[in-house]
């Protein structure tokens, strides 16, 4: 069955913690993408990979890091840098640099307190 | 740069009635044009795209969706809602010179009266 995974659903950690939050696909899609949702306020990019081993910051990386090292995974770790990391956190991926159209995972709800 | 802008933040609509959603992009070119709808706590699922032909394109559970480049406008629309469409609906942009990312609408909050 194909699809994305991110787990946990939820997650609760305290402040200065850092958390790491999973995405996998099985889809054999090139590109990933992390989003951050907060209400009002759309989708906003955190980072992205269009190829393995490579990625590249969006818009609000600062506090935020993330690695590909398999085609498959493309984990999100929010730093204790990142000063209000409470929000909704989204997967996505994209078969191909050309495709554009992109295939979102469940999400996973962080709370910081 | 592109955006796209979604002037409408919450629209209610009695149940059975007609829906319009709108959007407008600045885009120069012909861009590549997305609605996704998100449920309450999930993620998003794409309702239909445009890339080229026919202005009017069909979605997913009767939504359909038309493209006016005159206007640069591509609104979504639905002749009965039900009480199940109730969600948050995205219009994104794609283009090649965004480096192949979409850019993302801020929302419109559909909220479905009985």
């Amino acid at each position: 069955d194909g699809g994305i995974t991110q787990s946990p659903k939820y997650l609760f950690r305290k402040e200065g913690q850092n958390v790491t939050l999973s995405c996998e696909q099985n889809l054999n899609h090139d590109a990933m993408y992390w989003y951050r949702q907060d209400p009002g306020q759309g989708l906003r990019l955190i980072y992205y990979s269009q190829i393995v081993n490579d990625f590249q910051k969006g818009d609000i990386a600062e506090g935020y890091s993330v690695s590909r090292e398999k085609k498959e995974s493309f984990p999100l770790t929010v730093t204790s840098a990142q000063k209000n990391p409470t929000a909704f956190y989204l997967c996505a991926t994209q078969q191909g640099p050309q495709t554009y159209e992109q295939y979102f995972g469940p999400g996973t709800r962080l709370t910081v307190t | 740069a592109q955006s796209v802008t979604q002037p409408d933040i919450h629209i209610t609509v009695s149940e059975g009635a007609s829906l319009e959603l709108r959007c407008n992009y600045s885009y120069g070119a012909t861009p590549y044009l997305f609605w996704y709808v998100q449920s309450p706590g999930q993620g998003l699922q794409l309702l239909l795209k445009y890339f080229s032909g026919d202005t009017l394109v069909q979605g997913i559970k009767g939504f359909e969706a038309e493209f006016k480049r005159s206007q640069s406008s591509f609104n979504l629309r639905k002749p009965s809602v039900h009480w199940s469409d109730a969600a948050e609906y995205f219009c994104a942009v794609g283009a090649q010179d965004s480096n192949y990312q979409l850019i993302w609408g801020a929302g419109t909050k559909l909220i479905i009266k009985p």
